[in-house]
C-alpha cells in the first residue's frame, strides 16, 4: 500500500517570498510523484511529475521540486511567489511501472499569497 | 478543444434519490475515472475505465455505478443519495492508464444530499 502525507494544511505568505510545501510518501515499491494545483471552483492541473532520471524537476509557473528518495519526499518549491498562486496543492504518488488507477493523492495544502 | 466536460455543475438531491453525473471528453482518451473529494482528504478514486465496454472499482466503488458505452461518455449514477455522498465529483481522462500520462480533470460537480 502507498501514502502520501502532506504536511501543512495552510501555508500563508507574502506576496515575492519563497515557499515550501512539503509532502512526504510511504511505498514498498518504487513510485512515480505528481503535483497538482486546484484553482478555486476548478478542476485539478498537472504542475509537475517525477518518473525518473534527475530528482529535481521543474514544471509549470515557476515551480520546482526535488524527489529525494532517502527521505521519500518530494517537496514542492518557489523562489518568489505571486498572488496569482493562490490555490490548493495536491502532492499525489503512484507506484512503478505503475497506473492511473493507483494513483493516491495527499489531503492538499492551501497556499494563500498575501499582498 | 473542450477537453473535460462535466454536467451539471451544482446538484441539490433528496435522500433516496438517484441521478447521473455526466462526463465527456474530446480528445479521445483511452482512460477515464472518477473522483470525489471532501474537506481534508484529498480526492479518493470512485471507479475507473481503461477503454470503451470495460469499467472497474477504486477505492470508495459503494452507492456509485458507472458505464462507459463510447470513448467520449463516462456517467456516473447514484443509485439511492445518501448524506455521505455530499461531495465534489471530479471526472478525468488520460491518453492511456499508464501513471505516466497526464490526467485532465473537469471543472467538478458539487453534490448536497439532503
Amino acid at each position: 500500500a502507498q501514502s502520501v502525507t502532506q504536511l501543512d494544511s495552510q501555508v500563508p505568505v507574502f506576496e515575492e517570498a519563497p515557499v515550501e510545501l512539503r509532502c512526504n510518501y510511504s511505498s514498498s515499491v518504487s513510485v512515480y510523484l505528481f503535483w497538482y494545483v486546484q484553482y478555486p471552483n476548478q478542476g485539478l492541473q498537472l504542475l509537475l511529475k517525477y518518473l525518473s532520471g534527475s530528482t529535481l524537476v521543474k514544471g509549470i509557473n515557476g515551480f520546482e521540486a526535488e524527489f529525494n528518495k532517502s527521505q521519500t519526499s518530494f517537496h514542492l518549491r518557489k523562489p518568489s511567489v505571486h498572488i496569482s498562486d493562490t490555490a490548493e496543492y495536491f502532492c499525489a504518488v503512484s507506484r512503478s511501472p505503475g497506473s492511473a488507477r493507483q494513483l493516491t493523492f495527499g489531503s492538499g495544502t492551501q497556499l494563500t499569497v498575501l499582498p | 478543444n473542450a477537453g473535460v466536460t462535466q454536467t451539471p455543475k451544482f446538484q441539490v438531491l433528496k435522500t433516496g434519490q438517484s441521478m447521473t453525473l455526466q462526463c465527456a471528453q474530446d480528445m479521445n482518451h483511452e482512460y477515464m475515472s472518477w473522483y470525489r473529494q471532501d474537506p481534508g482528504m484529498g480526492l479518493r478514486l470512485i471507479h475507473y475505465s481503461v477503454g470503451a465496454g470495460i469499467t472497474d472499482q477504486g477505492e470508495v466503488p459503494n452507492g456509485y455505478n458507472v458505464s462507459r458505452s463510447t470513448t467520449e461518455d463516462f456517467p456516473l449514477r447514484l443509485l439511492s443519495a445518501a448524506p455521505s455522498q455530499t461531495s465534489v465529483y471530479f471526472c478525468a481522462s488520460s491518453y492511456s492508464w499508464g501513471a505516466g500520462y497526464e490526467q485532465y480533470f473537469g471543472p467538478g460537480t458539487r453534490l448536497t444530499v439532503t
